[in-house]
């Protein structure tokens, strides 16, 4: 089955720097990778997602690039504020509802 | 319009006891996951039900872990005599169709004692 890894597991950035995180993932059908932010106590929501038809894509101070040929996908957040602080995680799926997590980031964003 | 709901929210449970733990998914939405989040990680595919179909339990970590869906919308994740190692966060997930975006519940935060 598929298998994510995701690095770095924490990251602490000063406010207005990028933060970068990175993910791997095993299995080459896999076409669809979202993020999630999750909050302290809270559900994970998504912030960004990208299928495999695309190389990259930018919301705002969002963005995720793919590398279908190395299989790992990154996302990475511009301008970086406090409240942007969160765990974040990826993840992987073939669309077949086989959806599978990364282990998470910390990203904490100093002001 | 109304997200994905779980109940309880917090549950402790002194070890042996069964708890049952309920999600109410988004109306309309087809499929159904639940997975383990344990503390600092990932969350962890446990099972996945299509409308009442539950089509994928590989996850399930025993057989002391139960789930339904029997009318393809509210779920039921049972664990039966449980154990120490069962603590996490228990999350559900629902989404539209096979595939698609799917969006999580708040999550039933499991302490056995």
């Amino acid at each position: 089955g598929e298998n994510v890894e995701q690095h770095p597991s924490t990251l602490s950035v000063q406010e207005g720097d990028s933060a970068v995180i990175k993910c791997t993932y095993s299995d080459s059908a896999s076409n669809y990778f979202p993020w999630y932010k999750q909050e302290l106590g809270k559900r994970p929501q998504l912030i960004i997602d990208i299928r495999s038809n695309v190389g990259e894509k930018k919301d705002q101070r969002i963005a995720v690039t793919l590398n279908k040929t190395a299989k790992h996908f990154s996302l990475h957040i511009t301008e970086t504020q406090p409240e942007d602080s969160a765990v974040y995680f990826c993840a992987a799926s073939t669309g077949n509802n086989d959806m599978r997590f990364g282990a998470g980031t910390r990203l904490t964003v100093k002001p | 319009g109304a997200g994905v709901s779980q109940s309880p929210r917090y549950k402790v449970a002194k070890r042996g006891q069964d708890v049952a733990l309920r999600c109410d998914p988004i109306s309309g939405h087809v499929s159904l996951f639940w997975y383990q989040q344990a503390l600092g990680q990932g969350p962890e595919f446990l099972t996945y039900f299509q409308n009442e179909a539950q089509l994928d339990k590989s996850g399930l970590p025993s057989d002391r872990f139960f789930a339904e869906r029997p009318e393809g919308s509210v779920s039921t994740l049972k664990i039966q005599r449980t154990q120490q190692e069962d603590s996490a966060v228990y999350l559900c997930a629902s989404s539209l169709a096979g595939g698609e975006t799917q969006y999580f519940g708040p999550g039933t935060r499991l302490l056995v004692l």
